[in-house]
């Protein structure tokens, strides 16, 4: 089974700290993704990677970064955490041998994190 | 721009029936579509992925069907079960490994 490890379930930081959001994933895949989900509003991709060192931005990469210097992590930096990234964060991976762009294979989830920004 | 809506938003069973979850999206051009259920504050599971050139995938008690052409799924989850009780979600594949996400039906079974 696929496993999709973040880092911490529950985190609690203060406005205009820098943030970091990690996940690690086991299967040697080479995409990964990161969203946020929050009520009535669905997820919403942030950022994804489709190999090492290489990003794309997602629908709302505004006030967020993100680092993939190895295969199996992939980091979420908020730069100046502000309220209104008070979320619940997903990062997730997919195989994609070929490193296209677009893949038939299913995306796999970690469990979260809740992140309260005060 | 790709909207997903799933509608009920929230449905009550009770345990042994049959039911149907739908999604609709609106740009047919997709690559595939996948299902995906949600447990109260986990990440998300996947359940089943169909591909664009298929029109249904099936695992165990749980069958999809795409229609492409008019921008719908179905989810059917058959003899349900307490433990189906969840949040449903699906999402349609456009191009560059965007996934666009409905907003789920929240599931609940009964005794």
């Amino acid at each position: 089974d696929v496993k999709v490890t973040q880092s911490s379930r529950y985190l609690v930081k203060r406005t205009g700290e820098k943030v970091f959001l990690e996940c690690v994933q086991d299967m040697d895949h080479e995409n990964m993704f990161w969203y946020r989900q929050d009520p009535g509003l669905g997820l919403r991709l942030i950022y994804f990677s489709y190999d090492v060192k290489m990003k794309e931005k997602g629908d709302i990469p505004e006030g967020y970064s993100v680092s993939r210097e190895k295969k199996e992590r992939f980091s979420l930096i908020l730069e100046s955490a502000s309220t209104n990234q008070t979320s619940m964060y997903l990062c997730a991976s997919r195989n994609s041998p070929f490193r296209e762009t677009v893949s038939n294979q299913p995306q796999h989830f970690g469990d979260g994190t809740r992140l309260s920004i005060l | 721009k790709q909207e997903v809506t799933q509608i009920p938003a929230a449905l009550s069973v009770p345990e042994g029936e049959n039911l149907v979850l739908n999604c609709s999206f609106t740009d047919s051009a997709i690559y595939n579509l996948q299902w995906f259920r949600q447990d109260p504050g986990k990440g998300l599971t996947s359940l089943l992925l169909i591909q664009s050139s298929q029109r249904e995938q099936t695992s165990g008690r749980l069958n999809a069907s795409l229609d492409k052409s008019s921008g719908r799924s179905t989810l059917y989850i058959a003899a349900s079960q307490p433990g189906d009780s969840a949040t449903y979600l699906c999402a349609v594949s456009g191009t560059a490994s965007k996934l666009t996400f409905g907003t789920g039906t929240r599931l609940q079974v009964t005794l």
